[in-house]
């Protein structure tokens, strides 16, 4: 139940197109949704995140869609670039973990070819 | 600047050593975390603390220990009881535990050999 299921492992998209990436859980306690960006050798930044009372957030390119009766939320890059290549990855935190903990997805690797 | 900082950035020790990783925030937080993270596993909780003088066992703690006898500091303490070392650690701190965002240090490759 502590579980954040995310996929594809790996993404290969063209420049100007859409990356997409999916996440689930299954605890419904979970209150907080955030998206955190990687680079190579860097730790990991948060760049877009959402509370389950909304269905959507955008801020820029990024899109997040939380479905919350299908327990899924999902990151949408649009008009991806060369230099949103990294590794992406989901989590879950709040209520649901104790309150203390943000249970994190195994990682998306995204390559935007020019 | 605010932030987090973690030394060193690579770190090489010999097997059945222990060794230490520092990790300073000057944001005011209260909470921070260690993670450990391997290639294709994303980031595994090692450790984390709410408050001084508190911290919790993370999903995978054997072998390491920390403290926190300072609000700005947590320092993880890599033991030679931990059997496969060699990772990129990272430590993160929110302003409280388990709400809102965490920001992250940059991270401590440590090669056991």
């Amino acid at each position: 139940q502590q579980q954040v299921k995310q996929s594809p492992q790996s993404l290969i998209v063209q420049k100007g197109g859409i990356s997409i990436i999916n996440c689930a859980y299954e605890n419904t306690a979970f209150d907080y949704f955030p998206w955190y960006q990687q680079f190579p050798g860097k730790g990991p930044a948060l760049l877009i995140a959402i509370r389950p009372d909304v269905s959507e957030k955008k801020e820029g390119r990024f899109t997040i869609s939380f479905n919350k009766s299908a327990k899924q939320f999902s990151l949408h890059i649009m008009d991806s670039q060369p230099g949103d290549s990294a590794t992406y990855f989901c989590a879950a935190g709040g209520g649901g973990t104790g309150g203390f903990k943000t249970i994190f997805g195994a990682g998306t690797r995204l390559f935007v070819k020019a | 600047d605010g932030g987090i900082t973690q030394s060193p950035k690579y770190l090489f020790r010999k097997e059945g050593q222990n060794v230490t990783l520092s990790c300073e925030q000057n944001l005011n937080h209260d909470a921070m975390y260690w993670y450990r993270q391997d290639p294709g596993q994303g980031l595994r909780l090692i450790y984390y603390s709410q408050i001084v003088n508190d911290f919790q066992k993370g999903d995978i703690a054997e072998g390491y220990s920390v403290s926190r006898e300072k609000k700005e500091s947590f320092p993880l303490t890599v033991t030679s009881a931990q059997k496969n070392p060699t990772a990129f650690y990272l430590c993160a701190s929110s302003l409280e535990a388990g709400h809102g965002e965490q920001y992250f240090g940059p991270g401590t490759r440590l090669t056991v050999t």
